[in-house]
């Protein structure tokens, strides 16, 4: 067990609906990393938050949204959704953004467009 | 930009057999470099990591060399077993882009092994 906590684990909607992605890190982890999994673009970055501020972009469409909590939890928002949309979602976590601190990794969850 | 390469898989060995599994990297100065495992359903593990050249990462019977001079970080593991059959990422973290920690991967090498 990571310590990272992301709902729901899977997801299933249709095209042009929006959802959001719910990831609680790991106890005492103020940065939080976005991840999308597919099988043509592998794993790609989307997004970095550290304590509650937007750190760093990655390859995340404008569709896309998300923040980070007072509390420190992190929430995804995908809009207009399409086929393509289709993905497994990370959220990682680490302590700071030391570049030698591990990132620490959910389940993930797996979004199907239908 | 950075990037990572690693082996194409499946890699398939039999039980006790030695792995190898490829991983070379580009990124400007010294990156810190690691190993996650993910298994079937599963999120990505911290397999190993090493943060400086010719540091050694080990972890549950794996390990990897941090080869500055080859921009190599090859994992290895001297007798696999069925439990490790697995999708394998090698990962990176550039120190050029201070505040900015997003690894950088590779596309993943999935290793079979058989009794």
């Amino acid at each position: 067990d990571s310590g990272v906590t992301q709902t729901p684990k899977h997801l299933i909607t249709a095209t042009g609906q929006r959802v959001t992605l719910r990831c609680s890190p790991r106890s005492g982890d103020l940065s939080v990393y976005w991840y999308q999994q597919s099988l043509d673009q592998g794993l790609q970055f989307l997004i970095q938050y550290y304590n509650g501020e937007e750190r760093a972009k990655g390859n995340i469409l404008e569709r896309f949204s998300a923040q980070q909590f007072p509390d420190l939890h992190s929430e995804l928002n995908l809009s207009s959704l399409e086929l393509g949309d289709s993905a497994l979602y990370f959220c990682a976590s680490s302590v700071g953004t030391g570049l030698r601190q591990p990132q620490h990794f959910g389940d993930g969850t797996r979004l199907s467009i239908l | 930009g950075d990037s990572v390469t690693q082996m194409e898989g499946p890699v398939t060995l039999s039980e006790e057999a030695f792995l190898t599994i490829n991983c070379t990297y580009t990124a400007t100065g010294y990156p810190s470099l690691f190993w996650y495992v993910q298994y079937p359903g599963e999120g990505l593990q911290l397999l190993l990591k090493a943060t400086k050249a010719d540091d050694k990462g080990s972890n549950k019977g794996f390990e990897a060399t941090y080869r500055k001079e080859t921009t190599s970080f090859h994992l290895e593991k001297g007798s696999v077993q069925v439990s490790d059959s697995a999708v394998y990422f090698c990962a990176l973290t550039s120190p050029m882009d201070t505040g900015r920690r997003a690894l950088t991967f590779g596309s993943g090498t999935r290793l079979q092994v058989q009794p």
